[in-house]
């Protein structure tokens, strides 16, 4: 099966800086890819996905990631993090039957 | 349609009993996926269906937890002789194979405490 990994479980940066949070993948197969966000107490919401077509993919709150396939790589970015992004970031990968895998997440905090 | 719903929301059970939790998903989806995740853990795969095909069962399930989904619509998750190491929050997710993004919206799970 696919699967995912996300490198560092833990990114601080400050307010107003670039966020960039790292999702590599293993696929035999074309790859669909996610990114979601879980906030405290809350349920994992769909930030931005890849399918096909445009390897540039925008999602809410202005983020966007890129599919690189050369690099395995869907890494997540935002040019200004705000207070409000503060949260877990899962980036997850699944084949075209719908068999969905997640990584071990990205807790980002941001900083005043 | 209010989303995928799971219930109950909570359950504290005592070691050793069986606990059943239910999943209703997005009407007009036909997948439907269960994970567990733990604190400070990604969504760890458990098993998914395709109406009420069970496609893809994990390796890491034990033989205590069963997973139907009779009729293609709501699902059941039975975690039998629980143990502490269950403990755990047990999401729900729904997608539909139809549409090409194969997006899964995820429940508010349900949170169990093994004592």
């Amino acid at each position: 099966a696919q699967s995912v990994t996300q490198l560092g479980s833990h990114v601080s940066v400050s307010e107003g800086a670039l966020v960039l949070l790292r999702c590599n993948y293993s696929s035999s197969v074309p790859p669909y890819l996610f990114w979601y966000v879980q906030y405290p107490n809350q349920g994992l919401q769909l930030l931005l996905k890849y399918t096909t077509g445009a390897t540039l993919v925008k999602g809410i709150n202005g983020f966007e990631a890129e599919f690189k396939k050369s690099e395995t790589s869907f890494h997540l970015t935002k040019p200004s993090a705000h207070m409000s992004d503060a949260a877990e970031y899962f980036c997850a990968v699944s084949d075209r039957e719908g068999d969905m895998r997640f990584g071990a997440g990205t807790r980002l905090t941001v900083k005043p | 349609d209010t989303g995928v719903s799971q219930n109950p929301r909570h359950k504290i059970t005592k070691r050793g009993q069986n606990v059943t939790f239910r999943c209703d998903p997005i009407s007009e989806h036909n997948r439907l996926y269960w994970y567990r995740q733990t604190l400070g853990q990604g969504p760890e795969f458990l098993t998914y269906f395709q109406n009420e095909a069970q496609l893809e069962k994990s390796r890491l399930l034990s033989d205590r937890f069963s997973a139907e989904r009779p009729k293609g619509s709501f699902s059941t998750l039975e975690i039998q002789r629980t143990e502490q190491g269950d403990s755990a929050m047990y999401l729900c997710a729904s997608s539909s194979s139809r549409e090409l993004s194969t997006e899964a919206f995820f429940g508010q799970g349900t949170r169990l405490t093994v004592v």
